[in-house]
């Protein structure tokens, strides 16, 4: 059965901090994977992309990684500010034809003054 | 460009009632899909449509009908509310297996 794992389940930080979530999947086939950033009381909206030959990705702010040996992903977030609080979700993609996406039960992001 | 709009954002039902959940998109995305979102269960998907006129059962459709008769719109019917059911519904479209998913705003329903 496809899995995406995410660590840690909430995470308190202080603004102007950094801060790294993760990802670990086990989805076959696999095709791509999808960091969404889901704010309080709003539908979830994607972030980045990383497909099974990228290793880094950035979004301002936001960083990815993939590690496709280990089937593990990291999306980092620098100098954070209060408007990065918000659940992120990791979304796992199956090959070509698969509709069914694998989603994360999510991190919950706490940045505080 | 609305985007995914999902009707109505909040809803209360009593025990037994019926009641539609309407989602339109505006991107002429062939892929539709309707999902619950539990505390601690993240995203699960209801039912699904790959195209107008073609519709199937995702990992909880129990109690859910939906139907596509167009490419815009793909509502989701409950059929007899039950507590169970009390959850937060989203709507997503996307383009093909691989696309982005644009999500509604959700619905926020209660079953008393």
């Amino acid at each position: 059965k496809n899995q995406v794992e995410q660590s840690p389940q909430s995470l308190i930080i202080l603004e102007g901090k950094n801060c790294t979530l993760q990802c670990n999947y086990t989805v076959s086939p696999f095709s791509n994977l999808r960091w969404y950033k889901q704010d309080t009381g709003r539908g979830p909206v994607s972030l980045t992309i990383m497909t099974f030959s990228e290793n880094t990705k950035s979004n301002g702010r936001y960083t990815a990684t993939l590690d496709a040996d280990t089937k593990q992903s990291s999306l980092h977030i620098t100098a954070s500010q209060l408007s990065d609080s918000a659940s992120y979700i990791c979304v796992s993609y199956s090959g070509a034809g698969s509709y069914q996406l694998t989603f994360g039960k999510g991190t919950k992001l706490s940045v505080i003054p | 460009n609305a985007g995914v709009t999902q009707t109505p954002k909040f809803q209360v039902l009593k025990t037994g009632q019926s009641m539609t959940l309407q989602c339109a998109q505006d991107m002429n995305h062939e892929y539709m899909s309707w999902y619950r979102q539990d505390p601690g269960m993240g995203l699960r998907l209801i039912h699904y449509s790959v195209g107008a006129g073609i519709t199937d059962q995702g990992e909880v459709p129990n109690g859910y009908n939906v139907s596509r008769s167009t490419t815009e719109d793909f509502p989701l019917r409950l059929l007899s509310a039950a507590p169970s059911q009390t959850s937060v519904y989203f709507c997503a479209s996307r383009r093909g297996d691989r696309g982005q998913a644009f999500f509604g705003q959700g619905t926020r329903l209660t079953v008393v």
